[in-house]
């Protein structure tokens, strides 16, 4: 089974602080990875799908950066709002399998 | 608005019943996925199917089987629900390849007793 692991599992932070998280996955046969939002009584969304190496990719405040050559992943919230609570999850996808490999999510909780 | 629609939202069984769980998508994507989430571990693929009465295993396939008749429609079945198949299930579905991204459903919860 392919590990995908992200840290810290979970993080408080205040209203205005600027906050980054981990995504690391193997750095063999690597195709694609994908970060998702995951609100409380609501569907996980997609953030971003990132396929080559030294990609970044913004939405907002929140950016991401990719190195497929050392499998690793950062998510980048500048400025968190208390909107921004929730779980963010990583997942791998392999050029040799059709899935996607989900990360335990980082838990983040912003406090007004 | 792409949907992916999960049939429950919560759903409490007995120790032993068939239990299904039905996503439909109208987005006319070629792949879909059954997911359950557990405290700490994240979201572990439990079966996927990327045609029509195609599936394949993912990690976590026993005690579970799906079925893929229509294009819009991915069921999970768990054959004899046990205590250990408490969780969260959730739908997925993409176009094509990995490089799209999923969409979700809302979730179900299941509890068996």
């Amino acid at each position: 089974i392919l590990n995908v692991e992200q840290s810290p599992q979970s993080l408080h932070v205040q209203e205005g602080d600027s906050t980054n998280f981990t995504c690391s996955f193997p750095s063999s046969n690597f195709y694609a990875l994908h970060w998702y939002r995951w609100e409380t009584a609501k569907s996980p969304e997609a953030l971003f799908v990132m396929t080559l190496n030294g990609d970044e990719k913004k939405k907002g405040r929140i950016s991401a950066t990719l190195n497929t050559k050392e499998g690793y992943s950062y998510l980048y919230i500048k400025g968190s709002q208390p909107e921004d609570s929730a779980t963010y999850l990583c997942a791998f996808a392999s050029s040799n399998t059709g899935k996607l490999i989900f990360g335990q999510g980082t838990t983040l909780q912003v406090k007004p | 608005d792409v949907k992916v629609t999960q049939s429950s939202r919560y759903l409490v069984k007995r120790t032993g019943e068939k239990v299904f769980l039905e996503c439909v998508q109208d987005m006319d994507h070629e792949n879909m996925f059954w997911y359950r989430q557990d405290p700490g571990l994240g979201l572990r693929l439990i079966y996927f199917s990327y045609d029509v009465k195609m599936k394949e295993k993912g990690d976590i396939p026993e005690g579970y089987s799906v079925s893929r008749e229509k294009k819009e429609r991915f069921s999970l079945i768990l054959e004899s629900a046990s205590t250990n198949q408490t969780s969260m299930y959730l739908c997925a579905s993409s176009l094509g390849s990995t490089l799209t991204e999923a969409f979700f459903g809302q979730g179900t919860r299941l509890t068996v007793v």
